[in-house]
């Protein structure tokens, strides 16, 4: 069984600031998918990102990138330039490449941007 | 662009009795997902469907059950209720292209927060 796990509870930084959240994995698929999902205080869950296993090249979108080692097994988050929209629950996620699989994830990084 | 619906938003029952939450995924996505979150919990996995088949089943009570309709709507039956089903139920749904190797991202509706009293 996959495990995925983040071991920073909470973090907190003040606007316009650099953090990165952690993500660690554990697997013996080769063929899998890494993502990152926001969950503000309205509990909707929102996809920031996601990456290929497959791929060397790490994920970016916008603000958010992902520093991805295989090796290490290991998924970090990165946010720049950073917003008070940003305050969320950050969960890490894993699924295999079986097509209709269901997601796991971590126990999530409770992210406060302090202005 | 239209997203998940799931139907309803908040559910009040009692211990013991049955509940029934809907999902209706974004047009054109054939695979729907069901988790659960209880407070403070990370999402947990509970049960896949890709053209009204059950595909992937995770920690789902023997006292739930789902189904994928024609129209691709899924329901989710709980039974028997008890006080730890108290939770928020999200509904998933993604395009399976079945035979590509890529793996379609999930996108989640906004949950039925269901309260067992």
């Amino acid at each position: 069984a996959q495990t995925v796990t983040q071991s920073q509870p909470e973090m907190s930084v003040q606007e316009a600031e650099t953090v990165t959240l952690s993500c660690t994995y554990d697997t013996s698929e080769n063929n899998y998918y890494l993502f990152w999902y926001k969950q503000p205080p309205s509990r909707q869950m929102i996809l920031v990102i996601r990456q290929e296993a497959y791929k060397q090249q790490n994920a970016t979108e916008n603000r958010f990138s992902v520093n991805f080692q295989k090796a290490a097994k290991s998924f970090s988050l990165k946010i720049s330039d950073s917003q008070l929209g940003d305050t969320a629950m950050y969960f890490c996620a894993f699924t295999s490449g079986g097509g209709a699989d269901g997601l796991t994830f971590g126990k999530g990084t409770h992210l406060i941007i302090q202005p | 662009a239209a997203g998940v619906i799931q139907s309803p938003r908040h559910l009040i029952k009692e211990k013991r009795e049955t509940a029934t939450l809907k999902c209706y995924p974004i047009p054109r996505h054939d695979t729907v997902y069901w988790y659960q979150q209880g407070p403070g919990q990370d999402p947990q996995f509970l049960i896949s469907f890709y053209e009204k088949m059950q595909s992937d089943k995770g920690s789902i009570p023997d006292r739930f059950s789902a189904q994928q309709f024609s129209d691709y709507h899924s329901e989710l039956n709980m039974s028997s209720l008890e006080l730890g089903d108290s939770a928020l139920y999200f509904c998933a749904s993604s395009s399976t292209r079945r035979g590509l190797a890529e793996v379609e991202t999930q996108y989640f509706g906004p949950g039925t927060r269901l309260l067992v009293l």
